[in-house]
Formats: structure tokens, sequence, C-alpha cells
């Protein structure tokens, strides 16, 4: 079945130093990849998606790529604050699906100040 | 819009006992999605429901839990009998459900304690 693999599981970095999450995915008619923030105790929260037709898009200090051929896509915070501490998770659509969305399994990032 | 609207937010319940959840998606939305997050097992969907129907159950874990969705604005997860490994935190979520894939929008949670 449908499969998305998220690296690390933990990250933890210096204020203002980048980070980078990567996820894999499986099914190759994926077409929507989004990313959610969540914070302790609280909801998950869409930061930046991108959709197939492009490799790249940013919004202020986060950015996501996209490698169709490789199935694999990132994002990317620049500038880390302690504000950007918590899970992060990446997600896919799947095929024939009206929604529908397979999440990895989350990263925990941690950014000291 | 008030966004996904999920209640109760907290649930203490002993084993044995039905828990029921309800969940009010964003109005328009034709996907709903209920999902169960734990520190084990990260975050699962349950089932998905499209213009009312289910189109995809299979996760739900077993004949414990059933879910419905009478009419466009509402929806209700049922857990019965409910035992203490069902604890976790469940999310239930909605998107525009076209053919045109959209972001899901996550209502606050309820919190389920089974004791």
């Amino acid at each position: 079945g449908e499969n998305v693999e998220q690296h690390p599981s933990t990250l933890s970095v210096q204020e203002g130093d980048s980070a980078v999450i990567k996820c894999t995915y499986s099914d190759s008619a994926s077409n929507y990849f989004p990313w959610y923030k969540q914070e302790l105790g609280k909801r998950p929260q869409l930061i930046i998606d991108i959709r197939s037709n492009v490799g790249e898009k940013k919004d202020q200090r986060i950015a996501v790529t996209l490698n169709k051929t490789a199935k694999h896509f990132s994002l990317h915070i620049t500038e880390t604050q302690p504000e950007d501490s918590a899970v992060y998770f990446c997600a896919a659509s799947i095929r024939g699906s009206q929604g529908n969305l397979i999440f990895g399994k989350g990263t925990k990032l941690s950014v000291k100040p | 819009d008030a966004g996904v609207i999920q209640s109760p937010r907290h649930e203490v319940t002993e084993m044995g006992q039905e828990v029921t959840l309800r969940c009010k998606p964003i109005s328009g939305h034709n996907s709903l999605f209920w999902y169960r997050q734990t520190m084990m097992r990260g975050l699962e969907l349950l089932i998905y429901f499209n213009n009312n129907v289910p189109i995809d159950d299979s996760g739900m874990p077993e004949d414990r839990f059933s879910a419905k969705m009478p009419n466009a604005s509402f929806s209700t997860l049922k857990i019965q009998p409910s035992e203490p490994r069902d604890s976790a935190v469940y999310f239930c979520a909605s998107s525009q459900g076209d053919r045109r894939m959209d972001e899901q929008f996550f209502g606050p949670g309820t919190r389920l304690t089974v004791l």
C-alpha cells in the first residue's frame, strides 16, 4: 500500500540554524504534498504545501522542495526560532481519493535558544 | 467560519462504557476524516467520508468502533465498549474533497482517557 517515510524522527538545532526534514513517498500518482506543524497540545495546522507541477515553493523562512523522479520532498526552515519547536508532519495525496492523505510519522524539532 | 468543531474536548470514562465523539465539519467541505493520535502509533486515519458516504474504514481498529455521518454537517465516532488502550487524542478533519487535492483542516481534538 501507499507509504510515506519521514526522517529524522527528532531534530535539535541551535536558534538561527537551519533545519531540514525529509520525506519519501511510494505512490507515483501522488500530486499534493502538505506539511503540518503541531505544537504541544494543539491541532496539526498546515504551514506550506506543494503540488506536483512545481519543484520548489517558499514562504518567508520556510520552503519545500519536491523531486518527483526520486519521489521525495523536503521541508527547509531557515533562521530557526524557539517558536519553531513543534512536531512536523509531511503527507502525500492518495491516488483516486477525495482528499485523503497519508501522513509521515512526524519529526519533533527542538530549537535551543 | 468557526472551523472544524469537536465535542467534547476532554472525556474521561471507565472501561466498558460507551463513548461518543462528535464533529461538525467546515460548511461546504465534502470530505470528513477521523484520526487517532498516540505517542506510540502517531497519527492514524480511522475512517473518511465523502458526501456523507464512508469511503475507507480500513483503519477502524475493530468492531467496537463505528462512525456515522447522517448529514453534511455532523459526524460521530462511537466506541462501545471502551478499553484503556483506546486512550488517545481523536481528531476530526475536513476538506473540500474534490478532485483537486487541498488542505485538511483539523478540529481541536478530543482527548479520551479510558480508566
